[in-house]
């Protein structure tokens, strides 16, 4: 297994407080991603890393932020946690961005906004 | 923009049935394409993958096939067993791998 760990693994949380999650990896590959996943929704992209502090949005970045000062560690904060970002977030690592871009899957954080 | 569709199911089978999953796409150029597993509790894991037309991925008898004819890459597996039971995505990756789309995702349950 691809080693990547996400913390915390659950979470429980108040509307308009921060919240950051953290993934961090042990394969020195140059891509990260932050997914939430909905019933519903499959899973949606949030925003990605290309290298350190090289990172960019992905289709619902909205109320989200990144950043990336170490290869190993990509943090995604909620800045002001709101009800709909209720959701289990997954951080996933790629090798290559090109074609053979397979992506491999931490074990999620889930998140809950009260 | 890029798009997967995929039938959402619940999919109900019994032990050793066979299986289709359908999954079709919507993309510009000549995208990539996987299907990932997500078991209960877990992250996703890669399945299989097709990078060009007519590529068959397989893997633990799955398997599938780059249809760019029909835009489609439909899992099959031809008999089941109840380890299988799980949550299926199709998921399309373009060429510069910026752009990784999932499909909604197909829940498989599988009855001894």
């Amino acid at each position: 297994d691809a080693g990547i760990t996400q913390s915390p693994r659950h979470k429980v949380t108040e509307t308009g407080t921060p919240v950051t999650l953290r993934c961090h990896q042990t394969e020195n590959h140059r891509y990260m991603y932050w997914y939430r996943q909905d019933p519903g929704h499959g899973l949606r992209l949030i925003h990605y890393s290309y290298g350190v502090k090289d990172t960019d949005k992905g289709e619902v970045s909205d109320g989200y932020s990144v950043s990336r000062s170490k290869t190993e560690d990509f943090l995604l904060t909620l800045e002001s946690a709101t009800s709909s970002q209720t959701s289990v977030y997954f951080c996933a690592i790629s090798d290559s961005g090109g074609p053979y871009n397979e992506q491999f899957f931490g074990p999620g954080t889930r998140l809950t906004v009260l | 923009g890029d798009s997967v569709t995929q039938m959402e199911g619940p999919v109900t089978l019994s032990e050793e049935a066979f299986l289709t999953i359908n999954c079709t796409y919507t993309a510009t150029g000549y995208p990539s394409l996987f299907w990932y597993v997500q078991y209960p509790g877990e992250g996703l894991q890669l399945l299989l993958k097709a990078t060009k037309a007519d590529d068959k991925g397989s893997n633990k008898g799955f398997e599938a096939t780059y249809r760019k004819e029909t835009t489609s890459f439909h899992l099959e597996k031809g008999s089941v067993q109840v380890s299988d039971s799980a949550v299926y995505f199709c998921a399309l990756s373009d060429r510069q791998g910026q752009n990784f789309v999932f499909g909604p995702g197909t829940r498989l349950s599988v009855l001894p």
